[in-house]
């Protein structure tokens, strides 16, 4: 089991530029979501979906779309990229709960995108 | 909406000195898990607390939930330098799949 994967890695934008930052997991879960993590903020839910065809919006959605055609893939949109964009990035994911409470999620390795 | 706090930012300890982290939420929790991030890397689950008052011990770490559901704490007796590293935790409301983080306390143990 590979768990999450997230690509790339690494990536620099120009300002006003799209971009996808890919996400995978291979553990059948039906619950995974995006965080931005910034310097003393945390991690800030950006948006999360429960399952394929199935989106909600997080903390701070604005500027990034997505979607959920399959369990395993749950890709995160750039539309036009700009400064305040530059984070680090990071997919979960969980197996999904009866909404009582919540399963422990499961992160993958997270992309540092920079946007100048 | 909801908001988790958490307390203090950063911590610098002696390596052999306890270390304490403290969350708070603006609303009633369904329930709180906490995660680790080593320098450089991802956040990995520690532990999940769901009921009121509820301690749970890992070795020299111990998690505390708040008889009220609104907030929690993580203690770690005697630190290690392996200890290093951001602790959050995350709380989640009953009814809503999302998990809010708290802005993490980033620990230092010197040796």
């Amino acid at each position: 089991n590979a768990g999450v994967t997230q690509t790339p890695k690494f990536q620099v934008l120009k300002t006003g530029q799209s971009m996808t930052l890919q996400c995978a997991q291979d553990m059948n879960h039906e619950y995974m979501s995006w965080y931005r993590q910034d310097p003393g903020m945390g991690l800030r839910l950006i948006h999360y979906s429960v399952g394929a065809g199935i989106t909600d919006q997080g903390e701070v959605p604005n500027g990034y779309n997505v979607s959920r055609s399959t369990t395993e893939d749950f890709p995160l949109r750039l539309l036009s990229a700009a400064p305040s964009q530059t984070s680090v990035y990071f997919c979960a994911s969980s197996s999904r709960s009866d909404t009582t409470t919540n399963e422990k999620l499961f992160f993958g390795s997270g992309t540092q995108l920079s946007v100048l | 909406g909801q908001q988790v706090m958490q307390i203090p930012q950063y911590q610098h300890v002696q390596e052999g000195e306890d270390f304490t982290t403290y969350c708070n939420s603006s609303t009633t929790l369904s329930n709180i898990q906490w995660y680790k991030q080593r320098p450089g890397g991802h956040p990995v689950f520690l532990i999940q607390l769901v009921k009121s008052g509820e301690v749970k011990k890992q070795k020299r770490l111990t998690f505390q939930f708040g008889e009220a559901k609104k907030n929690s704490s993580l203690h770690i007796t005697a630190t290690q330098t392996t200890d290093v590293g951001t602790y959050f935790c995350a709380g989640g409301a009953s009814g809503y799949n999302k998990l809010i983080f708290g802005a993490g306390t980033r620990l230092a143990v010197h040796p």
